[in-house]
């Protein structure tokens, strides 16, 4: 098992341009969340997906972020149009059904917007 | 709305003795509890869970945890500390619909 696979590692990118974020989760997953880790708010939950379907996206900062999940092995978080305070390690990571099952992370992409 | 506490953001213990990194939480209905660890420049990584029965968990590397119901905590412990075991510990709560809510991380050190 390859475990979550999120593309890229890091990605610098300049204020105003159009950043995409992949992930790629564990198969046989039906739960897929993305999350922004910074110093100053922790772990924040933008979106989840349940069998590819939004289910919560209050999280989700505002109309510059957009979350899809085409099917079931992939989703991409975009960003447009990126600004510096955007700056962070986003993690997406899935879950087995059920709730009682524990989320497996992927390893991040460290966004930097200059 | 579900919510987690972490009251400390730095625990540090000596290497060979008790840790403990508390938690409290917030949820409607039963709480499905989990700690997690991560390392730098690496994602979280699952340690053990609370679901239902006993109220002490066990978990990887010597982790267990304690779950207080009238107190609703659920802390991390580990009789022996060791020096690789310090990194970021995060608190979790999952409710039915699947939502999964962290607390602010505690960084843990041990030192030798």
């Amino acid at each position: 098992d390859a475990g979550v696979i999120q593309s890229p590692r890091h990605e610098v990118t300049e204020m105003g341009q159009e950043v995409t974020l992949r992930c790629k989760p564990i198969s046989g997953h039906d739960y897929l969340f993305w999350y922004r880790q910074t110093m100053m708010r922790g772990l924040e939950l933008l979106i989840y997906f349940n069998n590819n379907v939004p289910i919560d996206d209050s999280g989700m900062p505002e109309d510059r972020f957009s979350a899809k999940m085409p099917n079931a092995s992939f989703s991409t978080l975009k960003i447009q149009p990126s600004e510096p305070r955007d700056s962070a390690v986003y993690f997406c990571a899935s879950s087995a059904p059920g709730a009682r099952s524990p989320l497996h992370f992927g390893n991040g992409t460290r966004l930097t917007v200059t | 709305a579900q919510s987690v506490a972490q009251p400390e953001d730095q625990v540090n213990v000596a290497e060979g003795n008790p840790l403990t990194v508390k938690c409290t939480y917030s949820v409607s209905g039963n709480p499905y509890l989990f700690w997690y660890v991560q390392y730098p420049n690496r994602g979280l990584q699952f340690l053990l869970k609370y679901i239902t029965g006993d109220n002490l968990v066990k978990g990887s590397y010597g982790f267990e945890a304690e779950f207080n119901k009238s107190q609703t905590s659920f802390h991390l412990k580990k009789p022996s500390a060791l020096v690789s075991d310090s990194a970021l510990y995060y608190c979790a709560v999952r409710d039915i619909e699947g939502k999964s809510t962290f607390g602010d991380g505690t960084t843990l050190t041990v030192k030798p």
